[in-house]
């Protein structure tokens, strides 16, 4: 099956910095979403994104697929961006999507 | 309506139980899918229905039989489980087919926390 990496598996920022979260994958995919789960469990879908770059406010990704990976950039960081960054992959638009370990967040005022 | 909605959010019960948790999308979502989580690990997934049919059943034992009874609704029954079975369970949904210009994230509900005691 796809292995799915994350990098780096922890994070500590100052509040307002910048960062970069990548996600390294083993096969192609046509499935790539990146999430972030909060302190109390939710997941929140932040991008689906299997190829190309996508902006969100002060979240932006961009996915290689021919190079089999994909970054998160998230710009003047806040407390609540807290948490762990998930990367999920899978071959189609439903089927068998994993995630990757994460990367656990944590912003400091 | 943009929400996935699950029930109970917290649940205790005893290795000869019996219960069922519930899972509930009105945003015309046609893939429905469960995971299960434990303590700083990512989700893992168990099951995907697609189209109210069960596509994909990652080896979960038998003491765990999803039901999906209508496009908006999918349950999880659990009997004689293990305390090892504790955990978050995460119900997702999402689109399936594929169009130019939809989106096909997942959006999960808020999880049940369930203990076996």
């Amino acid at each position: 099956g796809i292995q799915v990496e994350q990098s780096p598996p922890d994070l500590i920022l100052q509040e307002g910095a910048n960062s970069t979260l990548r996600c390294n994958f083993s096969d192609s995919v046509n499935n790539l979403q990146w999430f972030h789960q909060n302190p109390w469990g939710q997941l929140i879908n932040l991008f689906y994104i299997p190829s190309g770059t996508k902006q969100n406010g002060r979240l932006s990704a961009t996915t290689v697929a021919t190079e089999r990976y994909s970054l998160l950039y998230i710009s003047s960081s806040q407390t609540t961006d807290s948490g762990v960054y998930f990367c999920a992959v899978g071959k189609t638009s439903y089927d068998k999507v994993i995630f990757g370990p994460g990367t656990s967040l944590s912003v400091i005022p | 309506d943009t929400e996935v909605t699950q029930t109970p959010k917290h649940l205790v019960m005893g290795m000869t139980n019996k219960k069922s948790l519930k899972c509930e999308q009105h945003m015309g979502h046609r893939a429905m899918y469960w995971y299960k989580q434990k303590a700083k690990k990512p989700p893992e997934l168990m099951f995907v229905y697609s189209y109210e049919k069960l596509s994909i059943n990652e080896s979960v034992p038998s003491r765990f039989s999803p039901e999906c009874p209508n496009s908006s609704l999918l349950n999880l029954h659990l009997h004689a489980l293990q305390p090892e079975d504790s955990a978050l369970y995460l119900c997702a949904s999402s689109q399936v087919l594929r169009t130019a210009h939809s989106n096909y994230g997942y959006t999960f509900g808020s999880g049940t926390r369930l203990t076996v005691v």
